[in-house]
């Protein structure tokens, strides 16, 4: 159980163009998913946090315009770079989350896109 | 926001060694996260500690979590090439993950 799909593992694309990423929790509904951003050797650093039918909450410091989160259902969220250049080329993750105990959920990540930006 | 220290940074080990990992935590820990990740890969969830005191073993990797919740230590016994990869420890902070730098593991034949 606890399985977190993303779509697609890897993109190149051209300057300027705008990339969706998908992530599902294939079987467990999810009322928060996470994006993350991970680079080289580096631990992940928190982007947004993305509640079903409300808008995303994201961190200090990352441009909600540049990052579009859409969590329509309880188990898909997608996240749209917009105007993609190639600073925005890295490893983007994200995770859903299932309450195991307590009050907080537990993180199930998905495997990962490796974007990169041309 | 919650700050994680890992320990050590990376080490190599000899198949068939122990090692252990650590974790400390500048506040008090509500909610300790292990996971395990493959470069260029996902996290992989391992195991979860909330008490002071706590302990969870899954297979050969086993976790402490201290009585004053500020630290904690992943222990692999008998390691095996399997074992190798990056081992982050998160933080429940605020409803959100705080994650440590990661601990690198190589695990040599």
């Amino acid at each position: 159980g606890a399985v977190v799909s993303q779509h697609p593992s890897r993109v190149i694309c051209k300057s300027g163009t705008s990339v969706k990423i998908e992530c599902r929790s294939l079987d467990f509904q999810a009322t928060t998913m996470f994006w993350y951003r991970q680079f080289p050797k580096q631990s992940l650093m928190l982007m947004a946090t993305s509640n079903e039918g409300s808008k995303a909450t994201y961190e200090q410091g990352v441009e909600k315009d540049k990052f579009l989160i859409n969590h329509a259902s309880l188990t898909l969220s997608t996240l749209t770079v917009t105007s993609a250049h190639p600073e925005d080329s890295s490893f983007y993750i994200c995770s859903a989350g299932m309450n195991l105990a307590g009050s907080t959920d537990t993180q199930y990540f998905g495997p990962g896109t490796r974007l990169t930006v041309l | 926001s919650q700050e994680l220290e890992q320990s050590p940074q990376s080490l190599i080990v000899q198949e068939g060694k122990n090692l252990t990992i650590n974790c400390t935590s500048s506040k008090t820990l509500y909610g300790l996260y292990w996971y395990k990740q493959k470069y260029g890969e996902g996290l992989i969830f391992l195991m979860m500690l909330q008490k002071g005191g706590e302990e969870k073993s899954h297979e050969k990797i086993t976790a402490k979590l201290d009585e004053k919740k500020q630290q904690s230590s992943l222990h692999i016994t008998a390691s095996q090439p399997s074992h190798a990869g990056i081992y982050l420890c998160g933080a429940d902070n605020d409803y959100k993950l705080s994650f440590g730098a990661g601990t690198t593991v190589t695990v040599r034949a």
